[in-house]
């Protein structure tokens, strides 16, 4: 099977821009979760998706939004970007996400620059 | 919310020396404790997880230890080789019905001396 892929790879945009982040999961998989990864803060939980639901949500801005499509895609919006969002997101999808398939897998991440 | 703490941030081991990583969670209700280990520009991947009703779990040279009384876990790494040098994170959640996301630690680097 294939594994999580995220595009775009690498990303830069400017201060006030907003930024469309994508993911596809592993196929199969319906949760897809989302996390920003930063020197200083380490792996941060964003929101996380199950059947174009959002069941659960970090504590982020709500620059920061989500969603998901019927073929388990997601996307992340940013929007108003600021230096401090520059980072490393990543997206992780499970099988399901509930009491027996908490596995979760990560792509390989979008690395975003904000100048 | 969770909280997890991992020690220690930096370790070095000689080479076929063994490697231990603390954690420690805060919410009693977390069920779930995976690792995952990250290699420099590389995604994290799941090395190995235990659940709660478990006490430990073994593959091959990995094992995880979890102490529920005390709230706490360990990975343990044997025989280890220059290509278990990375960043490896701890994290808990709790999933009773959805799948919450994984509270992390901030990561231990594992250094493997040769």
């Amino acid at each position: 099977k294939a594994g999580v892929t995220q595009t775009p790879r690498y990303l830069i945009k400017t201060r006030g821009q907003q930024v469309t982040l994508s993911c596809s999961p592993i196929s199969g998989h319906r949760s897809v979760s989302w996390y920003q990864q930063t020197p200083g803060q380490g792996l941060q939980f964003l929101f996380e998706y199950f059947s174009e639901t959002q069941r659960n949500k970090g504590n982020f801005p709500g620059r920061f939004s989500g969603r998901q499509f019927s073929n388990s895609r997601s996307e992340m919006n940013v929007s108003t970007l600021e230096l401090g969002d520059s980072a490393l997101y990543l997206c992780a999808s499970s099988l399901e996400g509930g009491v027996s398939n908490y596995e979760q897998y990560f792509g390989p991440g979008t690395r975003l620059t904000v100048t | 919310g969770e909280n997890v703490e991992q020690h220690p941030s930096t370790l070095s081991v000689q080479e076929g020396d063994s490697a231990v990583i603390k954690c420690t969670y805060s919410d009693s209700a977390s069920n779930y404790f995976p690792w995952y280990k990250q290699e420099l520009g590389k995604r994290p991947q799941l090395i190995i997880d235990i659940r709660s009703n478990v006490g430990e779990k073994k593959d091959q040279r990995i094992a995880v230890t979890l102490n529920k009384t005390a709230k706490h876990f360990s990975l343990h790494i044997t025989e280890t080789q220059p290509e278990d040098s990375a960043v490896y994170f701890c994290a808990a959640s709790y999933s009773g019905g959805g799948a919450d996301g994984l509270t992390f630690g901030k990561g231990t680097h594992l250094i493997i001396q040769p």
